[in-house]
C-alpha cells in the first residue's frame, strides 16, 4: 500500500513556463513534507520541505504548497530551466524521534524542461 | 569535504551470491539509511540505524542484513535470501540536531545480478 503517490510519471514543460508537480498522501499522522531532486546515477539531493503547520514554503524558484485537509501537497517551479530536468520525488514523515526519522518516497516525477 | 561515500558504484553478483555495499559517512550524523531504488516505485526503506549498534528493519528488509558497529559506517549485505536483488542502492544519513527531516544522499551503488 503506498502510502505516497506521485501519479503523474513524467512532465514535459517549456523553459520558462511553469512546472507542477502534484503529491498524495494517504497516512494522517504524515506531519512534515520534503522534495528531493535526483539526477541519472546519482543520490537525490534535498530542495524544500514544509512542515503541517504551514500551507506554503517558498525558496526562490520553488514553491511547495500544502493542503492538508486533502492529503496532497504540490510543487511549482517558475520559472522552469533546462538544469530543472530530473525526478522528483515527494516524501513524508511523522517528524518525531519516535517514530524513526524515516521518510516515505512517491514513485517519482521525471520532468523535462524543454528549450 | 563532508559527505556519504558508498562502494562500490557498480557490482555484479552471480544467483546465489551474497554481496556487501559499503557506506561511510564523516558528517558526525547518528541516523542512517538504506534504500533501494526500482524504476517507478521510488525508494523504499530496507534498514535504518538511529544510533551506533542499533538498527531497525524498513519497509522491504527481508533478504538483507546491516551492521552498525561504527557511527561512520553501515555496510549492507545482500543475501542469496532477496529474490530480486537487482537495483539502486542508497545509502543515506540525518543530522542529530533536532528534527529536520533532510536525508543527506550517497552517489548509490548499482548492482547487477547476473
Amino acid at each position: 500500500d503506498q502510502q505516497v503517490k506521485q501519479n503523474s510519471p513524467s512532465l514535459s514543460v517549456q523553459e520558462g513556463r511553469i512546472s507542477i508537480l502534484n503529491c498524495d498522501y494517504t497516512n494522517s499522522m504524515f506531519d512534515y513534507f520534503l522534495w528531493y531532486k535526483k539526477y541519472p546515477a546519482e543520490g537525490p539531493t534535498f530542495l524544500i520541505s514544509i512542515s503541517s503547520i504551514k500551507d506554503k514554503n517558498e525558496d526562490g524558484r520553488f514553491t511547495v504548497f500544502l493542503n492538508k485537509s486533502a492529503k496532497h501537497l504540490s510543487l511549482h517551479i517558475v520559472p522552469s530551466q533546462p538544469g530543472d530536468s530530473a525526478v522528483y520525488f515527494c516524501a513524508a514523515s511523522v517528524a518525531v524521534k519516535a517514530a524513526g526519522n524515516k521518510l516515505t518516497f512517491g514513485g517519482g516525477t521525471r520532468v523535462l524542461v524543454k528549450p | 569535504d563532508g559527505g556519504i561515500t558508498q562502494s562500490p558504484k557498480y557490482l555484479f553478483r552471480k544467483e546465489g551470491q551474497n554481496v556487501t555495499l559499503s557506506c561511510e559517512q564523516n558528517l558526525n550524523h547518528d541516523a542512517m539509511y538504506w534504500y533501494r531504488q526500482d524504476p517507478g516505485q521510488g525508494l523504499r526503506l530496507i534498514y535504518y540505524s538511529q544510533i551506533v549498534n542499533d538498527f531497525q528493519k524498513g519497509d522491504i528488509a527481508e533478504g538483507y542484513s546491516v551492521s552498525r558497529e561504527k557511527k561512520e559506517s553501515f555496510p549492507l549485505t545482500v543475501t542469496s535470501a532477496q529474490k530480486n536483488p537487482t537495483a539502486f542502492y542508497l545509502c543515506a544519513s540525518m543530522g542529530a540536531g533536532g528534527w529536520t527531516g533532510e536525508l543527506f544522499f550517497g552517489e548509490g551503488s548499482r548492482l547487477t545480478v547476473l
